[in-house]
């Protein structure tokens, strides 16, 4: 079965410390794979997806991630936290039986 | 632009009561997800609908049901609450279940006491 990985459950960073949490999903075809953040009380917001073409995808708030399909990976990083990305991020992928999986998710915590 | 909207926000019920949870997809979506967040999880598929069809059924308790109607809103209803039905419960809308296009509603907080 399909599956979506985040092996970092909690990740703490000082205010301007470069991050890059991991995700790894299971499945051979074609792959649409999404970050999702989560703000304390807040419902899941879009960061950034991939579905095909440059590897490498931005999104908002300075978010990028980069698609490996030899890896299996598609790592979300960002060059400089913020106090304000004190979050949950949810990596997630698009099955092939038309739905979205999420990974368990990474609780990142900023030290300000 | 017009966002998914689910109704009501937050919910509190005794258990063994019922609950009726409702979402309006983004104008002319017409593939609804349902998915049930608890505390500290990740949100988990319920069941999806499209064309007022239910298209796929995940980790849904029998005491739940759900269905699509003609405006393509959809209404999720839980009976016989336990105290582990407390979690946020997203609505997530696409057109003709695509994932180019799927967005997902601010939830529903379901707390059962």
């Amino acid at each position: 079965a399909q599956s979506v990985s985040q092996h970092n459950h909690h990740v703490i960073l000082s205010e301007a410390a470069s991050l890059e949490l991991g995700c790894n999903y299971s499945y051979g075809g074609t792959v649409n794979l999404f970050w999702y953040v989560q703000y304390p009380g807040q419902h899941l917001q879009l960061l950034l997806k991939y579905f095909s073409g440059d590897p490498l995808v931005k999104g908002i708030k300075g978010f990028e991630a980069e698609f490996i399909k030899s890896k299996f990976s598609f790592n979300l990083r960002k060059p400089s936290v913020q106090w304000s990305d004190t979050a949950e991020y949810f990596c997630a992928a698009y099955s092939s039986a038309s739905k979205i999986i999420f990974g368990s998710g990474t609780r990142l915590s900023i030290r300000p | 632009a017009a966002g998914v909207i689910q109704s009501p926000r937050h919910l509190i019920k005794e258990k063994r009561e019922t609950a009726t949870l409702k979402c309006y997809p983004i104008p002319r979506h017409d593939t609804v997800y349902w998915y049930q967040q608890g505390p500290g999880q990740d949100p988990q598929f319920l069941i999806s609908f499209y064309e007022k069809m239910q298209s796929d059924k995940g980790s849904i308790p029998d005491r739940f049901s759900a269905q699509q109607f003609s405006d393509y809103h959809s209404e999720l209803n839980m009976s016989s609450l336990e105290l582990g039905d407390s979690a946020l419960y997203f609505c997530a809308s696409s057109l003709t279940g695509g994932a180019t296009d799927t967005y997902f509603g601010p939830g529903t907080r379901l707390t059962v006491l």
